[in-house]
């Protein structure tokens, strides 16, 4: 089975720190995305990464950064953290060999909180 | 661009009764569809994959449906329990890859 781990269930951060989300995947996809999801207004998509060393803008990039220095782990950047990040992150991965043919797989999530 | 709906955004049913999940799409070029399923606090757990040329798919009390010339998918639960009670999600992919999601329908099964 695939296994798509988020280091963190629960995280709470004082605004101005900066944060770090990491997610891993042990089914070699070389797509990796990061969401977040808040009530009413459904999951939308930060960053996403093809590849190692490669990452594209989402809909809501800014705030955020993205790092993916091995093919199983992206992480997520918030280098400032402000009230309004305080969300639910997932991170999901896929393959890209008929990339749109592919499931994505989602990891558990992580409920930060921002102070 | 790709909008996804579903409706309706919750349901309660009675424990043992048959009930349908919709989805619907307004491009009808997709490449797939995806359902998800979403506890509460948790991530999502994917159900079932419908490829743009399959009709349906099935996994245990699941079926998904789908009719891409009216921009449309089903989820059929059949004999529902408690324990199908979450949040179903259905999703199609963009042209880069990132899926659009609907809003999701919360369903909640009565003992």
């Amino acid at each position: 089975d695939v296994k798509v781990t988020q280091s963190s269930r629960y995280l709470v951060k004082r605004t101005g720190e900066k944060v770090f989300l990491e997610c891993v995947q042990d089914m070699d996809h070389e797509n990796m995305f990061w969401y977040r999801q808040d009530p009413g207004l459904g999951l939308r998509l930060i960053y996403f990464s093809y590849d190692v060393k490669m990452k594209e803008k989402g809909d809501i990039p800014e705030g955020y950064s993205v790092s993916r220095e091995k093919k199983e782990r992206f992480s997520l950047i918030l280098e400032s953290a402000s009230t309004n990040q305080t969300s639910m992150y997932l991170c999901a991965s896929s393959f890209t060999q008929g990339t749109y043919n592919q499931p994505q797989h989602f990891g558990d999530g992580t409920r930060l909180s921002i102070l | 661009k790709q909008e996804v709906t579903q409706i309706p955004a919750a349901l309660s049913v009675p424990e043992g009764e048959n009930l349908v999940l919709n989805c619907s799409f307004t491009d009808s070029a997709i490449y797939n569809l995806q359902w998800f399923r979403q506890d509460p606090g948790k991530g999502l757990t994917s159900l079932l994959l419908i490829q743009s040329s399959q009709r349906e798919q099935t996994s245990g009390r699941l079926n998904a449906s789908l009719d891409k010339s009216s921009g449309r998918s089903t989820l059929y639960i059949a004999a529902s329990q408690p324990g199908d009670s979450a949040t179903y999600l259905c999703a199609v992919p963009s042209n880069t890859g990132k899926l659009i999601f609907g809003q999701g329908t919360t369903l909640q099964v009565k003992p």
